[in-house]
């Protein structure tokens, strides 16, 4: 079935560090893939997406390329900010526009 | 984008008892979609409501410990029934905007079951 794999966290990272969260998903036709992000004490927002092949989403900062080939959307940031502490989920849609979801990525930026 | 409210927003509540949730959109959707997040776990979706028919269950969830309805094109309730400190999670409903491939979330409901 369709599932997306993502890098475990916590990842704890220094302000201005760079920052990659690795995502896989199950290459079951050319799905739709998005980052989204809950930080603390928040709902679930939409930070990117990408809808096929090439696609580079951006957002704050962020950015995502759908790769195709090696079936990855990773996640990443230039220079974080201790405002960028979230957890970051990796989606892919699937049959009938339903998510799946990645594991979550718990990242947390000191100062 | 849509905006979502949900309510309550959180409870805490007796093993054996239901809580429904409401969810409420502020413009008219086909698709709503509900989904558990258990404690530090991922979302997990429960079933997809759409208006004028039967809800479509995921594996794993069944009508009767989750039965929805969704009465009109804004609005769905989701109810818990005979609740388990198992069933403690927060519980989210989104919604799908056709126009523009985006899913908008709900602030989610966070149910304790003691």
């Amino acid at each position: 079935g369709d599932s997306v794999t993502q890098m475990e966290g916590p990842v704890t990272l220094s302000e201005e560090a760079f920052l990659t969260i690795n995502c896989t998903y199950t290459a079951t036709g050319y799905p739709s893939l998005f980052w989204y992000v809950q930080y603390p004490g928040e709902g679930l927002q939409l930070l990117l997406k990408a809808t096929k092949a090439d696609d580079k989403g951006s957002n704050k900062g962020f950015e995502a390329t759908y790769r195709k080939e090696t079936t990855s959307f990773h996640l990443e940031k230039g220079s974080v900010q201790v405002s960028d502490s979230a957890v970051y989920f990796c989606a892919r849609a699937a049959a009938g526009n339903k998510l799946t979801f990645g594991g979550g990525t718990r990242v947390l930026v000191k100062p | 984008s849509a905006v979502i409210s949900q309510k309550p927003s959180r409870d805490i509540c007796q093993r054996g008892t239901s809580l429904t949730i409401q969810c409420q959109v502020d413009s008219q959707v086909t698709m709503m979609f509900w989904y558990r997040q258990q404690p530090g776990q991922s979302l997990t979706l429960i079933a997809t409501a759409n208006q004028g028919s039967e809800a479509t269950y995921e594996s794993g969830f069944v009508i009767d410990k989750f039965p929805i309805s969704r009465p009109n094109l804004t609005f769905s309730t989701l109810t818990v029934s005979n609740m388990s400190p198992e069933d403690s999670s927060i519980y989210l409903c989104s919604v799908e905007d056709d126009r523009v491939t985006k899913q908008y979330f709900g602030p989610g409901t966070r149910l304790t079951v003691t």
